[in-house]
């Protein structure tokens, strides 16, 4: 069965530190990946897809950027974060040509800028 | 621009006390309408997609419902296990698969 592992699941990070979050799939070849951030009272907000090895498309321009190293890993980074940078970062899921299948998410990373 | 409005944002219910909750959606055409589950700290859990207008799809006590412009996600005889975010989506047909999703439905059953 196929499985998305996603760490750490919290952080607390000063502003101008750099970040790095991972996300990894296990059971399945070649996926959809996705990042989303998901503030308080808000709705998911998509921030890059890739759907290959070294494709990433991005949603929103800011100091975040993504990375596809590997066929089922996704990473998240920034140089230096930002106070606005706090939030839930999801990680995703999905079989090409079976998006209507929806999405699976990771559990999640709380990131908390100070 | 795709846009989905859930109504309403906060849900008080007591045990076994039926109710639906609202998706408006604005779309060019529907590729598909998604529900998620998401419970506090975990990420959404896929729960149903529809597609056309009339649709129904049901598991357990959730039935969801699809017109042209809204969809309902009915709960029916709730438990406090059913007390979580609903989160519903759509995507858009003949163009980028990736859903627009809507701010939530935050539901409490209380015993």
């Amino acid at each position: 069965s196929q499985t998305i592992h996603q760490w750490p699941a919290t952080l607390v990070q000063p502003v101008g530190s750099p970040l790095s979050l991972e996300c990894t799939v296990e059971g399945t070849s070649n996926p959809n990946l996705y990042w989303y951030r998901q503030a308080a009272g808000r709705g998911l907000q998509l921030l890059f897809y890739s759907v290959g090895i070294g494709q990433i498309s991005s949603e929103v321009p800011q100091n975040l950027s993504a990375s596809r190293p590997q066929d089922r890993q996704f990473i998240l980074s920034s140089k230096k974060l930002l106070l606005s940078d706090s939030g839930f970062y999801l990680c995703a899921w999905s079989a090409i040509g079976r998006e209507n299948y929806g999405y699976t998410f990771g559990s999640g990373t709380r990131l908390t800028v100070v | 621009e795709d846009q989905v409005t859930q109504s309403p944002e906060a849900l008080r219910l007591q045990e076994g006390e039926s109710s639906s909750l609202n998706c408006s959606y604005t779309v060019s055409g529907l590729r598909g309408l998604f529900w998620y589950r998401q419970d506090p700290g975990k990420g959404p859990e896929f729960l149903f997609t529809l597609y056309s207008a009339g649709e129904e799809k049901e598991k357990e006590r959730l039935k969801a419902t699809l017109t042209k412009k809204e969809s309902f996600l009915h709960i029916t005889a709730p438990k406090p296990e059913d007390s979580a975010t609903y989160l519903c989506a759509v995507s858009r047909a003949g163009g980028s698969y990736i859903p627009t999703f809507g701010r939530g439905t935050s539901l409490i059953v209380h015993p």
